[in-house]
Parts: structure tokens; sequence; C-alpha cells
């Protein structure tokens, strides 16, 4: 069962904040999270792996709540190279990864 | 350089005429994986392979075969390949599998496949 994502889309003006959720049907075990920009391969931004866990990189932070098996991207004072796909995924017990169907970031001047 | 290559980038073909497409990583990944990605529906896996000869179906495997008979290859086979197919294909590989690893997917620069 893929993971839901939300929003779907957001636009913002540079140095806004946004929030992209991701949420799974199936316990989690990780959180994965990668972006990709337009004709290029997805890029890791951050793996999560207990509940409660929190990770931050540069302006980039996620939290993992395994209880309600759900996960936050934080991305604080947004820069145009922020733009692209971002996606949730994780890894269930038998080594399959799925993948959410990601959510557009475009970062506009 | 550490990196994921594939081998075509892109590829028309026609229905029914066997493709390959290959995967190779030069990291000494044990974990390998084929997905695809279709508009709105994000990245789909269609095999995995945790090390050498041993393969797993991912969520979309119908239509498609694999083998790795060495570590660092990771062909993806289309034996006859229909237009439900086409669509942009990414191979990655990471250092070990296991449901609490904290290692990274690297992926490679992917495979655009049309099939007429």
């Amino acid at each position: 069962q893929q993971p839901v994502q939300s929003p779907q889309a957001v636009i913002l003006r540079e140095g806004e904040d946004a929030v992209i959720n991701c949420s799974s049907s199936k316990a989690l075990y990780s959180v994965h999270w990668y972006r990709q920009k337009h004709g290029e391969a997805p890029i890791f931004l951050m793996i999560l792996l207990k509940g409660g866990e929190q990770k931050g990189h540069d302006k980039i932070s996620a939290s993992f709540n395994e209880k309600k098996q759900q996960s936050s991207l934080y991305l604080t004072a947004s820069q145009l190279s922020y733009s692209g796909t971002y996606f949730c995924g994780f890894r269930d017990p038998y080594d399959k990864v799925i993948f959410g169907p990601g959510t557009s970031l475009s970062v506009i001047p | 350089e550490a990196q994921v290559t594939q081998n075509p980038r892109y590829l028309i073909t026609v229905t029914g005429k066997k493709l390959t497409v290959t995967c190779s990583q030069n990291m000494n990944h044990e974990y390998m994986s084929w997905y695809r990605q279709d508009p709105g529906l994000g990245l789909r896996q269609i095999y995995y392979s945790m090390n050498v000869e041993v393969t797993d179906k991912g969520d979309v495997p119908e239509g498609y075969k694999v083998s790795r008979k060495e570590k660092r290859n990771f062909p993806l086979i289309l034996e006859s390949p229909s237009p439900n197919q086409t669509s942009l294909y990414f191979c990655a590989s990471s250092p070990h599998p296991g449901a609490t690893s904290t290692d990274t997917q690297y992926f490679g620069p992917g495979t655009r496949l049309t099939v007429l």
C-alpha cells in the first residue's frame, strides 16, 4: 500500500516555510525522504529510524511519529534550489521499498 | 567515481521485441533495485535483490525479469514489452539491506523507455 503524501503540490515564495506530510496504513520501520529535480534521479535527503526521531540538515528537517505511522518534512526559509518533487518512502520488513506519489514544490522569487 | 550506471538512457522499441536495460554499480553494494516512475504514481519498485543470486518481487513485477549473477550488475529484462511499460526506469543500490538500515539508496540516471 503506497503511502499518502500531502499536499500534492505547493508553491512558495523564497523565504517561506513548507511542510510535507507522509502517512502510511502499514507499520513503518523507517522513513526515507528524497528530492527529485525535473529530468534527474532522486537524491537522498534523510532517513529516520525511530519513532519520534527528528533529523535536520541545513534548513530541511523531518520528524517521524511511529505510532501514528506518519512523517513530516519541514522546509524552512525556502530557497529556489528547494524546488522539485519530494518523495517519502519506507522499507518494509521484507526489504521492499515503497514510495509515496510525491509532492511537487515550486519556489518562486 | 562512485556511481550507478544504466544503459541505454533512451530507448524506443516496438511491442514484443525483447530488450534488456543494464545496471551496474561500482560501490560493492549488496542491495540493488529497479523502479519505474510514472506521472502521479511516484516511484514503484519492480524487483530488488539483497545479494548475488537473491531476487524478490517488488510492487509491480509483472512483465519484467531480473538476474543478479554478479554483485555489481542487475539487468532488467522485458521479454515481450507492451505499451503500458512505457515509463522512466531507475536502478538504485545501497550498501546493506535491512529494514533498520540507515543506508541511502543511490540512483542511476534513469532510462526512458517508449514501447510503440
